[in-house]
């Protein structure tokens, strides 16, 4: 079981870009997918995009023209930038390993947009 | 991609079962085996119940099934105890290659 952490600020201005790092270790980030999820509060779970150990990616389709993931082997990270935000992207953000399923999750990080 | 379609709530008395269905379409569910259940309970991160359908993880308890019948899913939790009160989230991946959720279930342990 690895274990992973997510990092950045917790308050971000609308129209100005979200950005969330993901700290993973107790293993190596090789041979797996790397996920984002967020939830709103007192919603459901979304995906938000995947990233594989040798940089391929894939985003949300509503979120795709606004969403970097990109990773960072050496440093065992894995980041996610979300651009243009606005009061519909406050969620818990979620970084895990996997794609479906995702064996191992981060305990999250409120992330609220406001001025 | 619309979202996987899940009751909102469900509930059962202990000792009982329940059974939870995620529907889906023949691009994600029904398409694929790589459908994942999820157990949340208030302020922490999802954990892992099922994956590929019907596999469960190492540790999960046995009380805890997955199976599938064309398009959907379904979680089945059977000797249902107090702490299996929590929201269950099932998810797929899609033919497009992106990851689709379902709307979350309320479980109710009466």
């Amino acid at each position: 079981q690895m274990q992973l952490q997510e990092s950045g600020p917790g308050l971000v201005k609308p129209s100005e870009t979200l950005s969330l790092t993901c700290t993973v270790s107790g293993g190596s980030m090789s041979g797996y997918f790397w996920s984002w999820i967020r939830q709103p509060p007192g919603k459901g779970l979304e995906w938000i995009g995947f990233i594989h150990y040798s940089g391929d990616s894939n985003s949300n389709p509503s979120l795709r023209s606004r969403v970097t993931i990109s990773i960072d082997t050496s440093k065992n990270q894995f980041s996610l930038k979300l651009n243009y935000v606005t009061a519909a992207d406050t969620a818990v953000y979620y970084c895990a390993r996997g794609r479906v399923p995702s064996d191992d999750w981060g305990q999250g990080t409120l992330v609220t947009v406001s001025s | 991609q619309s979202a996987l379609t899940q009751p909102a709530s469900v509930s059962g008395s202990p000792g009982q079962s329940i059974t939870i269905p995620c529907t889906g379409t023949s691009s994600d569910v029904g398409g694929h085996n790589y459908v994942s259940w999820y157990q949340q309970h208030p302020g922490k991160a999802p954990k892992l119940l099922i994956n590929e359908v019907s596999n469960r993880p190492s540790g999960v308890s046995n009380r805890f099934s997955g199976s599938r019948s064309g398009n959907t899913a379904s979680l089945t939790i059977s000797g249902l105890q107090a702490e299996d009160e929590a929201h269950y989230y099932c998810n797929s991946y899609t033919s497009s290659v992106t990851v689709v959720f379902g709307g979350g279930t309320k479980l109710t342990v009466l």
